[in-house]
This record gives structure tokens, sequence and C-alpha cells, in this order.
């Protein structure tokens, strides 16, 4: 079965420290891994986009890791800002039909 | 260019009444996808519609149904509407399964 399993559920963490956010995963065959913020009642917005190749992506204080051989992925928050505190949400996708399996998401909050 | 748009953005419904969302993709994209985002279940996939065809489908009731135009802009309908279908509804956009681009969400409160 295709599934897409994010933890912790839900973190808070002091501003300006480190957090690291989890993705496991089972859907197969794969094509890409993305991982998405969403603020509270907006959409969700994409951060980094993997494909089976990439072991590392950046975007500015977010660093996400994928080990396609162990269908893990994390993604990294450096030196954490309270603009931080979201839904970040993990979707992994197939190589044909447009098939795409997300997680139910981690909720981060940030707090001075 | 201009992002995935959704509207209404908010709305108010009524148990049994129906309603009708309304997605505009990014210029191009002819993917459009919606999905039901509660806070328990996370985001579910509702159905996908690509070139005005229904691609996927996810499992919801028949309730649920949607359309798309020649313009690529699509539609959600739901239909005798029911306390738990009170969520945010979600439009994503995609050119040729290159990831989604979502709009804001339309939040939906049916009482």
């Amino acid at each position: 079965k295709n599934q897409v399993e994010q933890s912790p559920q839900s973190l808070i963490i002091l501003e300006g420290k480190n957090c690291t956010l989890q993705c496991n995963y089972t859907v197969s065959p794969f094509s890409n891994l993305r991982w998405y913020k969403q603020d509270t009642g907006r959409g969700p917005v994409s951060l980094t986009i993997m494909t089976f190749s990439e072991n590392t992506k950046s975007n500015g204080r977010y660093t996400a890791t994928l080990d396609a051989d162990t269908k893990q992925s994390s993604l990294h928050i450096t030196a954490s800002q309270l603009s931080d505190s979201a839904s970040y949400i993990c979707v992994v996708s197939k190589p044909t039909g447009n098939q795409f399996y997300f997680g139910t998401g981690t909720s981060l909050t940030v707090i001075p | 260019k201009a992002g995935v748009t959704q509207t209404p953005r908010y709305l108010i419904k009524t148990r049994g009444q129906q309603v009708t969302l309304s997605c505009s993709p990014i210029s191009g994209h002819r993917s459009v996808s919606w999905y039901q985002q509660t806070p328990g279940q996370g985001l579910q996939f509702l159905f996908e519609y690509f070139s005005e065809t229904q691609r996927n489908k996810g499992n919801f009731p028949g309730r649920f149904s949607g359309r798309q135009f020649s313009n690529s802009r699509s539609e959600m309908n739901v239909s005798t509407l029911e306390l738990g279908d009170s969520a945010l509804y979600l439009c994503a956009s995609s050119f040729e399964g290159n990831g989604y681009t979502f709009g804001s969400g339309t939040r939906l409160t049916v009482v």
C-alpha cells in the first residue's frame, strides 16, 4: 500500500533553535519527494523537490535530505524564526499518472 | 505570473444546501486537482481534471462532483451538505505532473 507517514505530529521549539522533521514512505515506484509549508488557512507552498538521485536539497534555512534506499526523508530547519510556525507536508509522487501521496503533516510552533 | 486563484475564500452554508467552488489555475496548466483538508485527516484527494476530463478520483461520495472548462478553470460542487463537509478545500494546478501549485483555499463552514 502506498503510504506517507510523518513524524512528529506536532512540535514546539524556541526561536533560534534547529529542528528536524521526518517523512517515511512506501510509495513505489518513486519519482520525487516534495516538502511543502502550509501557513494556517492558506494553501501549501513548495519548499524543496528531490528526485531519486538527489540526497540533499537546500532552500535558505530549510535543508531536505532523501535516502531512497530506506525510503526516508527529513526536513531540517536551521535557526528557526516565528514565521516558520506552520504545517509541513511531505508529498511523494510516482513516475506516471500524476499520482501524488500526501503525509498528514507536522505542525510546527516556534515560540519566542 | 498569477498563481492559482480560488473563490470564494470563505463560505457559510446550512445543512442540505449545495455549494459551488471555483478554481482558476496558473496559465498554461491543464491539470487541476481538488483536495479536502480537515484537522484530523490532513489532505484528502477528491479528484483531478485534465483537459476537461476527470482523470483521477478519490474515495468521496457522489455528492462531490467537479468539472473543468475549456480554459482549464475548474469548479467543484457539493450537494446536500453535511456538517462533516466543513473543511478547507484546496485546488492545485500542475503542468505535466511537475508538482503542484496550490491556491489559498476556500474555507467552507456548514452549520
